[in-house]
């Protein structure tokens, strides 16, 4: 069964570097996202993707956060002076055209030291 | 705006007891109503979904039916085993527009002794 694959598993970085998370999506899928969910909190959105552009992203995503997706399969976060608060599960999910489930990869953890 | 409000953790329930989450919802139109469920140290994984009223999800003993009326879609089990230890999430993904983005709720910890 495809599934959606994400890396690294776990990423460890320092404060102020950059860091790109990683993701495959479901090869036929066509809408991608991201979302994170800090430690024992709840699941938030970050950002959608469609056709190449981002159709929406929230408060979170600011002027250091990106998205991109350089070719047919890869789907990318990049940070670019990642924050001790960007410490997170890092989430990517993948959707068919006109499907209402989306499907989750294992995550990224990121600790920001 | 949208949002999900799921009842509180953790639960702690014996092997075979009847499991309910309940999980309310805020929104325009009618949204789609998602179950997800985290094992321990693992991501997320869709449980069950229902895209409209009165539809029932179900999926390996758990359901939850969407009920316009009272805005609310609790997932229940009729017997938890000590593998349905995980947190549960109440997620909707609204109905206006394509982006389908999800709001969840905080999550429920479950957790089932022998």
């Amino acid at each position: 069964e495809p599934e959606v694959t994400q890396t690294p598993s776990h990423q460890v970085t320092q404060m102020g570097q950059e860091v790109i998370l990683r993701c495959v999506p479901i090869s036929n899928h066509l809408y991608f996202y991201w979302y994170r969910q800090i430690l024992g909190q709840k699941v938030e959105f970050l950002v959608s993707f469609y056709n190449n552009e981002i159709s929406e992203k929230s408060e979170i995503f600011d002027d250091q956060f990106s998205v991109e997706r350089p070719d047919g399969s890869n789907f990318t976060l990049k940070i670019r002076s990642t924050k001790l608060e960007d410490s997170a599960m890092y989430f990517c999910a993948s959707r068919l055209a006109g499907g209402h489930e989306q499907y989750f990869g294992p995550g990224t953890r990121l600790t920001v030291t | 705006g949208n949002s999900v409000t799921q009842m509180e953790g953790p639960v702690t329930l014996s092997e075979e007891a009847f499991l309910t989450i309940n999980c309310t919802y805020t929104a325009t139109g009618y949204p789609s109503l998602f179950w997800y469920v985290q094992y321990p140290g693992e991501g997320l994984q869709l449980l069950l979904k229902a895209t409209k009223a009165d539809d029932k999800g179900s999926n390996k003993g758990f359901e939850a039916t969407y009920r316009k009326e009272t805005t609310s879609f609790h997932l229940e089990k009729g017997s938890v085993q000590v593998s349905d230890s995980a947190v549960y999430f109440c997620a909707l993904s609204a109905a206006d527009g394509n982006n389908r983005k999800l709001i969840w709720g905080l999550g429920t910890s479950l957790a089932v002794n022998p």
